[in-house]
């Protein structure tokens, strides 16, 4: 099946700083997703990339669809104390075989200091 | 507020007990979806329904059942439950089966 990977598995960093994250995959995807999950609450989505070398912004937030479609990066620029969190990217197929499914990245944590 | 309701938030299992968690949506949705989360393994799908009276198995699907009476329903069975099967388990919907999914905010289960 395919792999997914994130990377890193963890971040500290200082409020102020920016903060990059990606994923990567063995095989294409058609949609490149990338969601926030709160303690004790679930996944929210953030960014929606639909195209290759699709760049989004959403506020402080900005993901890039890679030119291959094997790949993701999502930054956060100027980091404050509640961008702490778990941010988890997903890929979506069309293919017939993958019904839309969603592959989840293992999740990125996300600390924050004052 | 529309959204997903997920019931109940969290549970404590014996082994071998049977358990359903309940998951309600009310923006009528087509699909809906089973995931659970595993630390360092970001989240598995176990079953899914594209739409009211179909279903299927996802990544994980052994263990669990799962039914689709009508749109807004799809709980999920655990007929004998195992020490594995401790998670923290997420529904989540999606108008159509390629659209975004929603998720609720997970029901914790601990199975001793």
């Amino acid at each position: 099946g395919q792999q997914l990977n994130q990377s890193p598995q963890s971040m500290f960093i200082q409020e102020g700083e920016d903060v990059s994250m990606n994923c990567t995959s063995s095989s294409i995807f058609n949609t490149w997703l990338w969601y926030k999950q709160d303690p004790g609450e679930g996944p929210v989505l953030l960014i929606a990339l639909y195209k290759a070398g699709e760049l989004t912004s959403n506020g402080r937030l900005t993901a890039q669809f890679g030119i291959t479609r094997k790949d993701s990066f999502l930054n956060i620029s100027a980091s404050i104390p509640s961008d702490v969190g778990i941010y988890f990217c997903a890929g979506q197929s069309f293919a017939p075989d993958s019904w839309g499914k969603l592959q989840f990245g293992a999740g990125t944590q996300v600390v924050v200091t004052p | 507020i529309a959204g997903i309701t997920q019931a109940p938030t969290s549970q404590i299992l014996a082994a071998g007990r049977r358990m359903t968690l309940r998951c309600t949506q009310d923006m009528r949705h087509n699909a809906m979806y089973w995931y659970r989360q595993d630390l360092g393994l970001g989240l598995r799908l176990i079953h899914y329904s594209n739409t009211a009276g179909t279903t299927g198995k996802g990544e994980v699907p052994d263990g669990y059942s799962v039914s689709r009476a009508n749109t807004d329903d799809f709980p999920l069975t655990l007929a004998s439950a195992v020490p594995s099967q401790t998670s923290v388990y997420f529904c989540a919907s999606s108008k159509g089966r390629l659209d975004i999914q929603y998720f609720g905010a997970g029901t914790r289960l601990s199975v001793l």
